[in-house]
């Protein structure tokens, strides 16, 4: 069956570093997304993806995260500076047109030290 | 802010026990609820995707229901088996779009 891959599965970086974090979403599928969630909290929503752009972002999503597509099958999501508080589990996502049902990824833990 | 709810936070039966959670969500702007279940170092599963009000819908011995007027979805569990304990997440969609998620409820089957 499909799946939503993601890697790597735990990454530990230092404060003001520059992450990546990589997704490889359902072949055929066309919307993507990114979700987080800090531990002990809510899964929060970050930013949709279709048609190579941005459709959506939370208050979240600000000029130090950016997503990309670069090819037909990864989805990227940068960080360029890492702070302490962006330490959580970031889950990827991918639906397919006309479906409703959104698959995700099994995550990638981030850990800013 | 959309607030969307789940009780209880956590959940401990044993093993034949059946077993319900509640997710409350906004009642209006009301496009899907999904229900998903969540292993530890797992992806999140998809279970249901509801969409409209009344709907029951069923997956071996897992069953949801919804009510959009009064902004509630229950979650069943039919003879709890270990296999099942995992963390039970709702999120509600408004408008094809993004989901909002509960905290979860953590379900832990004992033998």
């Amino acid at each position: 069956e499909p799946e939503v891959t993601q890697t790597p599965s735990h990454q530990v970086t230092q404060m003001g570093q520059e992450v990546i974090l990589r997704c490889v979403p359902i072949s055929n599928h066309l919307y993507f997304y990114w979700y987080r969630q800090i531990l002990g909290q809510k899964v929060e929503f970050l930013v949709s993806f279709y048609n190579n752009e941005i459709s959506e972002k939370s208050e979240i999503f600000d000029d130090q995260f950016s997503v990309e597509r670069p090819d037909g099958s990864n989805f990227t999501l940068k960080i360029r500076s890492t702070k302490l508080e962006d330490s959580a589990m970031y889950f990827c996502a991918s639906r397919d047109r006309g479906g409703d049902t959104q698959y995700f990824g099994p995550g990638t833990r981030l850990t800013v030290l | 802010i959309l607030n969307v709810e789940q009780s209880p936070q956590s959940l401990h039966v044993q093993e034949g026990d059946s077993t319900n959670f509640t997710c409350s969500f906004p009642s209006s702007n009301f496009y899907a609820l999904h229900w998903y279940r969540w292993e530890t170092a797992k992806s999140p599963e998809a279970l249901f995707v509801m969409t409209l009000n009344g709907d029951e819908k069923k997956k071996g011995r897992i069953s949801a229901t919804l009510n959009t007027k009064e902004g509630y979805s229950y979650l069943y569990i039919k003879g709890s088996q270990p296999e099942d304990s995992a963390t039970y997440l709702c999120a509600f969609e408004m408008g094809y779009s993004t989901l909002t998620f509960g905290k979860g409820t953590m379900l832990l089957v004992s033998p």
